[in-house]
C-alpha cells in the first residue's frame, strides 16, 4: 500500500538553528499538508500546498516557516531559527482528489534544545 | 472554532467489549474523518463520513454522524489488546482545505 514518508524520524536541534523536515508524499498526489501535534496536545494544521503553492496556512505558520516541493516528489518543510516551542511531531499528509485517500506519514519528531 | 471535541478524555474496558467514543463539534461540515494514533507514532485513517451520511461501517468500526446536533460516534465492536491507541475525529469543510482535530479519546483494552 502506498505510503506517506517522512524522514528524519527523530531530529535534535539547537535553539536558533534551521531545521529541514522532508516527506515523499504518495506519488499521484496533488495536495500535501503540514502538521504538528504538540505532546499531549491535538494535531494543528500548519499549512495547506496545492498546483506549487501555498493554498491555507494557519497563524502558526509564520515567517520562520517555509515550504517547498523542490523535485516534484519531496515537499519539504523549513523553520528557520528554531525556539524552543517549536519541540514537537511533525506530520505531512498528502492526497488525491478523493477526500478518502487523505495519508499522513509516521511523523518527525523534533527536539529543540 | 471548528475543532471537534471528543468525549470521553479516556476511556478502559475489558477485552471483547465494545468502545463508543463520541464527538462533537461546532460549525457546518462537509466530512468528518475518525484517526487512531498509537503511542509516539503516527495517524492512520479510520473511516470518513460525509455530511450526507447518517452511518457508515468498516470492519469492527461503526460510525454514526447527526448533523443536526452536530455530533458523530465511534463504535469498535469486540474490542481487542491492540485496539489500545488514541482516536481522534477530524472535522473537514471544503474537499482541498484543513481538518481540524479533536483533542482525542485514550482507549486502554485490558486483556
Amino acid at each position: 500500500e502506498p505510503e506517506v514518508t517522512q524522514t528524519p524520524s527523530h531530529q535534535v536541534t539547537q535553539m536558533g538553528q534551521e531545521v529541514i523536515l522532508r516527506c515523499v508524499p504518495i506519488s499521484n498526489h496533488l495536495y500535501f499538508y503540514w502538521y504538528r501535534q504538540i505532546l499531549g496536545q491535538k494535531v494543528e494544521f500548519l499549512v495547506s500546498f496545492y498546483n506549487n503553492e501555498i493554498s491555507e496556512k494557519s497563524e502558526i505558520f509564520d515567517d520562520q516557516f517555509s515550504v517547498e516541493r523542490p523535485d516534484g516528489s519531496n515537499f519539504t518543510l523549513k523553520i528557520r531559527s528554531t525556539k524552543l516551542e517549536d519541540s514537537a511531531m511533525y506530520f505531512c499528509a498528502s492526497r488525491g482528489q478523493a477526500v478518502e485517500g487523505y495519508t499522513f506519514g509516521s511523523g518527525t519528531r523534533l527536539t529543540v534544545v | 472554532s471548528q475543532q471537534g471535541e471528543e468525549d470521553p478524555q479516556a476511556l478502559s474496558i475489558q477485552e471483547g467489549e465494545n468502545a463508543t467514543m463520541n464527538c462533537s463539534y461546532k460549525t457546518s461540515i462537509n466530512n468528518l474523518q475518525w484517526y487512531r494514533q498509537n503511542s509516539g507514532r503516527g495517524l492512520v485513517h479510520l473511516i470518513l463520513i460525509r455530511s450526507n451520511e447518517r452511518e457508515k461501517h468498516s470492519g469492527r468500526l461503526r460510525v454514526t454522524l447527526d448533523t443536526s446536533k452536530k455530533s458523530s460516534s465511534l463504535l469498535i465492536t469486540a474490542s481487542r489488546a491492540a485496539d489500545t491507541a488514541s482516536y481522534f475525529c477530524a472535522t473537514g469543510r471544503n474537499t482541498g482545505n484543513q481538518f481540524y482535530f479533536g483533542t482525542g479519546t485514550s482507549l486502554t483494552v485490558i486483556p
